[in-house]
């Protein structure tokens, strides 16, 4: 049973160029959380997401940031016209439908370097 | 608002030193769960436990051992007879249980960078 699955693993933007990060959720997982991981600091939560719904993006930057989550494919972190401080590692993670807590299984990250 | 404090940024000791991370956590819910994680020099995020805010007994795995006090708002990770495998940057985390449908997000620490040398 694959895990969570991210591409690419390195990403490299020129600034003003736009970036494309993908999150394939493991197998039967319906729920997807996207993190940011600035140099040297703890994770940030950014959006979580559920099949065609966004339900919390209380993280999100208000500009240039988006995030979806298709009835079919992997969920897209896109982040439009970067600049040099949106190079971070980008982790998402995956967990399943239910009513008790539901752990969070991660990626493997997506490090995004603009120059 | 919720909030993790790792206080120690960095923390280094020699193979087989016993090294214990602390925790400090805030939350105004009374339903949480805690976490740790590791992140080795590769980078990914490695799982290692997950305690809910209702069991606040101690748990042992290995070398590695968890103390929850609530009293205290803390959740505190020793690992013993450490070895020099153990060099990562270890993450504590919290988050709320909530209702069907809302966000679980986890609010993590900025880390304690654990460098244990041979």
């Amino acid at each position: 049973n694959a895990g969570v699955m991210q591409n690419p693993r390195h990403l490299v933007r020129r600034r003003g160029q736009e970036a494309r990060l993908r999150c394939s959720p493991m197998k039967g997982h319906s729920h997807v959380y996207w993190y940011r991981q600035l140099p040297e600091e703890g994770l940030k939560f950014m959006v979580y997401l559920q099949k065609e719904n966004i339900i919390d993006e209380s993280g999100m930057p208000k500009e240039r940031f988006s995030a979806e989550f298709p009835k079919e494919g992997p969920s897209i972190l896109r982040i439009q016209q970067v600049v040099r401080g949106d190079s971070a590692a980008y982790f998402c993670a995956s967990s399943p439908p239910g009513y008790s807590y539901n752990e969070q299984f991660f990626g493997p990250g997506t490090r995004l370097t603009v120059l | 608002a919720q909030k993790v404090t790792q206080a120690q940024t960095e923390i280094s000791v020699v193979e087989k030193e016993d090294v214990t991370l602390d925790c400090v956590y805030e939350t105004r819910d009374t339903t949480y769960y805690l976490f740790w994680y590791k992140q080795p020099p590769s980078g990914e995020l490695v799982f290692l436990i997950r305690r809910n805010s209702f069991d606040e007994q101690n748990e042992i795995s290995g070398r590695y051992s968890w103390n929850f006090q609530k009293s205290t708002s803390s959740f505190n990770f020793t690992i013993t007879a450490s070895q020099v495998v153990d060099s990562a940057v270890y993450f504590c985390a919290l988050s709320s249980q909530v209702s069907q449908g809302g966000s679980e997000k986890l609010v993590f620490g900025k880390g304690t960078k654990l460098t244990v040398n041979p």
